[in-house]
């Protein structure tokens, strides 16, 4: 069966430090990788996406994500965070098994002191 | 703003009743897919629609039941409620095939009761 799993619950981070969030997915065939953010009371937005090309991804607010196919990982990065990056994040994938199915990871709460 | 609507916002809800949860798809978006996220958890997978036909599904009993219409809206219905049922409901649209990105809308509250 297909699974996501995000290896940090729960982040805590000075501003100006840098974040990795990991994300990995179990399945061997075509693969749609997202994350998405969810601030405090709101819906969850886009904040990067990879489907095919370039395994480097870059997304809004500074948020990158490299896919590297042979540890079936999509790892989230910022260089240095800011206090109002403070929110949950999610790794999404969709597989392709003959329908569609969209899985996501369990969340990273992130929390930025200032 | 992500132009995806669902209604209600909030519902309450008696253990064993069916509920209806509504969704307006972004204009142009031809598949739609349901989540279920309960707190302190990440959206779970319920089913995807495209062009009125169920093409995915998530371990949801069938109890859980959807149907897209004509105009790309979609309906989420849920019968016999139980209490585990309690959670956010998302409704997320997109436009089949590669490179097409996932809105979300904000989601329905259910209580049960």
């Amino acid at each position: 069966a297909q699974s996501v799993s995000q290896h940090n619950h729960h982040v805590i981070l000075s501003e100006a430090a840098s974040l990795e969030l990991g994300c990995n997915y179990s399945y061997g065939g075509t693969v749609n990788l997202f994350w998405y953010v969810q601030y405090p009371g709101q819906h969850l937005q886009l904040l990067l996406k990879y489907f095919s090309g370039d395994p480097l991804v870059k997304g809004i607010k500074g948020f990158e994500a490299e896919f590297i196919k042979s540890k079936f990982s999509f790892n989230l990065r910022k260089p240095s965070v800011q206090w109002s990056d403070t929110a949950e994040y999610f790794c999404a994938v969709i597989f392709n098994t003959g329908g569609f199915k969209t899985i996501f990871g369990a969340g990273t709460r992130l929390f930025v002191k200032a | 703003e992500t132009g995806v609507t669902q209604s209600p916002t909030h519902l309450i809800k008696t253990r064993g009743q069916q509920v209806t949860l509504r969704c307006s798809s972004q204009s142009g978006h031809n598949t739609v897919s349901w989540y279920q996220q309960a707190l302190g958890q990440g959206p779970q997978f319920i089913f995807q629609y495209y062009r009125e036909e169920e093409n995915g599904r998530g371990n949801f009993p069938p109890r859980f039941s959807g149907l897209q219409f004509p105009n790309y809206s979609s309906e989420l219905n849920v019968n016999a409620l139980e209490l585990d049922d309690s959670a956010l409901y998302l409704c997320a649209s997109s436009l089949q095939g590669a490179g097409n990105t996932i809105y979300f809308g904000e989601g329905s509250w259910l209580t049960v009761v």
